[in-house]
């Protein structure tokens, strides 16, 4: 259980294009679902949390006018890389919690996507 | 202070013997702490959570939390060289309706043969 996918794995795109990312709750309904990116010898730094029907909520730094997130639904949450930049480049990694399945809001990762901005 | 604290190794132990991962954290009120596993160039694996003060065990994993301290460990057991990857600490942060996870750097671990 608790299986979450992303989609793509690894995008290579050219400066000023957008970008989109799917993450995916297979096996549960994930009410808040986090993205996150990772740079190089880096720790995991949250960019946003969303919960399905609502607006995300971004970190202090994280322009939302180009990182847009969208939580349609209790099983998809997408991030759209807006105009993308050669400093867009990172990994980018989202995760999953249901508050029904536990009440320690356990997060699960999805495989992350690579991306790559020529 | 960094919220959450770990030291960045690496860590290196001899296969078969015991790996002690370390971890403090700032925020008092913090209710739940996590251990995720990080390969190289993959995503977070969720390997032991922990929300009550004394040891948990899973296997050849045991967490330990003492909130008096604001501590959290993990022990690896009879380590293998497929444990060699970096061990992020997690501190859960109730912030409203969405609690958040606030990560350590993490602790890279090498087994060797």
């Amino acid at each position: 259980g608790a299986v979450v996918s992303q989609h793509p794995s690894w995008v290579i795109c050219k400066s000023g294009t957008s970008v989109k990312i799917e993450c995916r709750s297979l096996d549960f309904q994930a009410t808040t679902m986090f993205w996150y990116r990772q740079f190089p010898k880096q720790s995991l730094m949250l960019m946003a949390t969303s919960n399905e029907g609502s607006k995300a909520t971004y970190e202090q730094g994280v322009e939302k006018d180009k990182f847009l997130i969208n939580h349609a639904s209790l099983t998809l949450s997408t991030l759209t890389v807006t105009s993308a930049h050669p400093e867009d480049s990172s990994f980018y990694i989202c995760s999953a919690s249901s508050r029904g399945a536990s009440s320690y809001n356990e997060q699960f990762f999805g495989p992350g996507t690579r991306l790559t901005v020529l | 202070q960094k919220e959450v604290e770990q030291n960045s190794g690496p860590l290196s132990v001899p296969e078969g013997a015991i790996a002690s991962l370390n971890c403090t954290y700032s925020d008092r009120v913090s209710q739940s702490f996590f251990w995720y596993r990080q390969y190289s160039g993959k995503s977070p694996e969720l390997i032991m959570s922990i929300y009550s003060n004394g040891d948990k065990e899973d296997g050849r994993f045991t967490a330990q939390l003492n909130k008096a301290s604001q501590y959290v460990s993990l022990l690896i057991r009879d380590s293998q060289p497929s444990d060699s990857a970096t061990y992020l600490c997690a501190v859960n942060r109730p912030t409203g309706t969405a609690s958040k996870l606030t990560f350590g750097t993490g602790t890279r671990l090498q087994v060797t043969l």
